[in-house]
């Protein structure tokens, strides 16, 4: 069973507005990296962003951002501005020191 | 319902020899896809597998590199002749119904050193 959980298999936004991909884990470490990744038709994996489990202060990179709750084991990520280009699968991943593993992706469409 | 099995999870190669992994894709998907996970934590892709097919290779280097998906069994990527620059994580996802799929899944990797 997968330990990285992505609950919405597709999400649709109106271009120029904000969306959130929802993203939750299980595990009992406590060093850990969590990452967003966004994977356009050509199937290339294209790093989004990324938390190190003990910094509390949520990653953030020009339009993309995270709220990381720890303690809840959630990861959202959240998409401001949505533009076309951002239409793509988008994949949750969790990696600790042995291991990695991915959610099963949310399919995001952006409307113009 | 298992989730796509890979195996073996780490595997030692000496210069020179090669490598198999095996990527066994959930129950009733037909489409395989491999990565190469890079150092700097970015997922490249190599290779897409449906049933007894290579639909895109676009990702694969052009030399020692090759990926099957038989009828029967699970894919496997070969590397031949494997140097110390091929040590990497590599993972393969399936999917039922390929690119308009909206879930696909991922294995556990394959770590692959070469000494």
């Amino acid at each position: 069973a997968q330990t990285v959980t992505q609950s919405q298999p597709e999400m649709s936004v109106q271009e120029a507005e904000t969306v959130t991909l929802s993203c939750t884990y299980d595990t009992s470490e406590s060093d850990y990296y969590l990452f967003w990744y966004k994977q356009p038709p050509s199937r290339q994996m294209i790093l989004v962003i990324r938390q190190e489990a003990y910094k509390q202060q949520n990653a953030t990179e020009n339009r993309f951002s995270v709220n990381f709750q720890k303690a809840a084991k959630s990861f959202s990520l959240k998409i401001s501005d949505s533009q076309l280009g951002d239409a793509a699968m988008y994949f949750c991943a969790y990696r600790s020191a042995e291991d990695m593993r991915f959610g099963a992706g949310t399919r995001l469409t952006v409307k113009p | 319902n298992a989730g796509v099995m890979q195996n073996p999870r780490h595997l030692v190669r000496r210069r020179g020899q090669e490598a198999r992994l095996r990527c066994s894709p959930m129950k009733g998907h037909s489409h395989v896809y491999w990565y190469r996970q890079l150092p700097e934590e970015g997922l490249k892709f190599m290779v897409y597998l449906q049933k007894e097919n290579i639909i895109d290779e676009s990702g694969m280097p052009k030399e020692r590199f090759s990926a099957e998906f038989p009828k029967e069994g699970p894919s496997i990527l070969r590397i031949q002749q494997v140097v110390r620059g091929d040590s990497a994580a590599y993972f393969c996802a399936s999917s039922r119904y390929g690119a308009s799929d909206s879930e696909a899944f991922f294995g556990q990797g394959t770590r692959l050193t070469v000494v």
